[in-house]
């Protein structure tokens, strides 16, 4: 079971904004950046954001990460089909693991 | 180009050995870590630990220590994975991916295609 937690799903229909929450702790979240992957099925992940809030080159800006305490955010906006996917959070761990810790994921649905 | 190209499916029975491999060009090989993601089937990312090619440090998550072995030859830019007596419960998809840092900043920004790894009588 991971340390960090998403919701399972969320859904919006297209244009609209989706947002998804990654719950943690001191030992991960309050005291590292946070990552978010998008995962087509049947594709390898694809890193959204990493140090919280900043974008790799080609990911269009309907893509921003925030993070406040010990919870970070992904927010998707101007929803679209190819969006369909699942996302998950990471970020290092420094507890009993120290090591790198994935969310739960969450299935974005474009309804 | 950075890429990552993982050796193709593999279909093992209990007990037999395997090692996999990710072969990456397009970069410096030892400026970058490679970590190994499992991704069993349905399932979400787990990260199993990750190589500094420059030196071989690695580290493992706890879950999979004394259960694998990651490697690395950086004469032919390669990282590896590697199995001494596989179990059903090891069927799943491998990818690797490359990491800039380890620590407070880590994060994968390149992966490879993944390796699926079947494990059955």
């Amino acid at each position: 079971q991971s340390v960090l937690t998403q919701p399972p799903s969320v859904s919006a229909a297209p244009g609209q904004k989706v947002t998804i929450s990654c719950s943690g702790s001191s030992s991960n979240i309050g005291n590292h950046y946070v990552s978010w992957y998008q995962q087509v099925p049947g594709t390898a992940p694809k890193l959204l954001i990493y140090d919280d809030n900043e974008r790799p080159s080609g990911i269009p800006d309907r893509f921003s990460g925030s993070k406040s305490g010990t919870s970070a955010t992904l927010d998707i906006s101007g929803l679209q089909t190819g969006d369909e996917a699942d996302y998950y959070c990471g970020t290092w761990d420094r507890s009993l693991s120290d090591g790198y810790v994935f969310g739960t994921g969450t299935t974005v649905t474009v309804l | 180009e950075v890429q990552l190209v993982q050796s193709g499916a593999e279909v093992k029975k209990p007990g037999e050995s395997l090692k996999i491999s990710c072969t990456t060009s397009g970069y410096r090989f030892t400026s970058y870590w490679i970590a190994w993601v499992r991704q069993m089937p349905g399932k979400g990312l787990e990260w199993m630990g990750m190589i500094a090619p420059f030196d071989s440090d690695t580290r493992y998550s706890p879950s999979f220590q004394g259960q694998v072995t990651i490697s690395a030859d950086k004469s032919i830019n390669t990282a590896y994975l590697q199995w001494s007596g596989l179990k059903a419960s090891d069927t799943a998809i491998y990818s690797c991916a490359r990491s800039p840092r380890i620590g407070a900043t880590t994060n994968f920004d390149f992966w490879g295609q993944g390796t699926m790894v079947t494990v059955s009588s």
